[in-house]
């Protein structure tokens, strides 16, 4: 498996702050993505990217913006954290090949 | 645009059983599909894949899958279900964005529970 982390794993907030997740990976993987998983609803993406400082919008983006400046760190910013953005969130990547490999997640509450 | 349909939010088999969980997708152009499985606190394990090369695919842990475009669907099977098989399993659909990085739409997920 790709060598994926993210940090931090655990993070309660409050609303109306802002939060930023990293995502560090240490393959050199060209492609790297954001899901949220909630239950019910699987893993939806957020924002991906494809190559440094290259980014756009997946199917839920609204509240989320991303950055890119390195090939190994994948950021999300939460501009102003709201409940609904209580989540598990996983980071991506991959190769050309498709197949995604995933971090070990990172537990948000927004309180 | 992609989507994938899991059946059965939670299945239940007995230890030795049969293990089948059910995916069909929809997709406009020829799918890549992928089964995940993710064990309690973890992240995702990619199990298998479908590309377009051979129809039946084998995974890890012994589980397969097989390609059935007549049926749209790509359904995860294992001869003989292993306490340690409990988990949540999705199946995923590659997503055509056109930017060059293409995500996977998920399932919303399937329960696997194994009885002693």
């Amino acid at each position: 498996d790709a060598g994926i982390t993210q940090s931090p794993r655990h993070k309660v907030t409050e609303t109306g702050t802002p939060v930023t997740l990293r995502c560090h990976q240490t393959e050199n993987h060209r492609y790297m993505y954001w899901y949220r998983q909630d239950p019910g609803h699987g893993l939806r993406l957020i924002h991906y990217s494809y190559g440094v400082k290259d980014t756009d919008k997946g199917e839920v983006s609204d509240g989320y913006s991303v950055s890119r400046s390195k090939t190994e760190d994948f950021l999300l910013t939460l501009e102003s954290a709201t409940s609904s953005q209580t989540s598990v969130y996983f980071c991506g990547t991959s190769t050309s090949s498709y197949e995604q490999y995933f971090g070990p997640g990172t537990r948000l509450t927004v309180t | 645009a992609q989507s994938v349909t899991q059946l059965g939010s939670h299945v239940s088999v007995s230890e030795g059983a049969l293990v089948l969980l059910r995916c069909n997708y929809s997709s406009s152009v020829p799918p890549y599909l992928f089964w995940y499985v993710q064990y309690p606190n973890q992240g995702l394990q990619l199990l298998l894949k479908y590309t377009s090369a051979a129809t039946l695919v084998k995974g890890i842990n012994g589980f397969e899958a097989e390609f059935k475009k007549s049926e749209t669907s790509f359904h995860l099977t294992k001869p003989s279900a292993h306490m340690s098989d409990a988990a949540e399993y999705f199946c995923a659909v590659r997503t055509y964005s056109g930017g060059g990085a293409d995500g996977l739409t998920f399932g919303k997920g399937t329960h696997l529970i194994i009885q002693p």
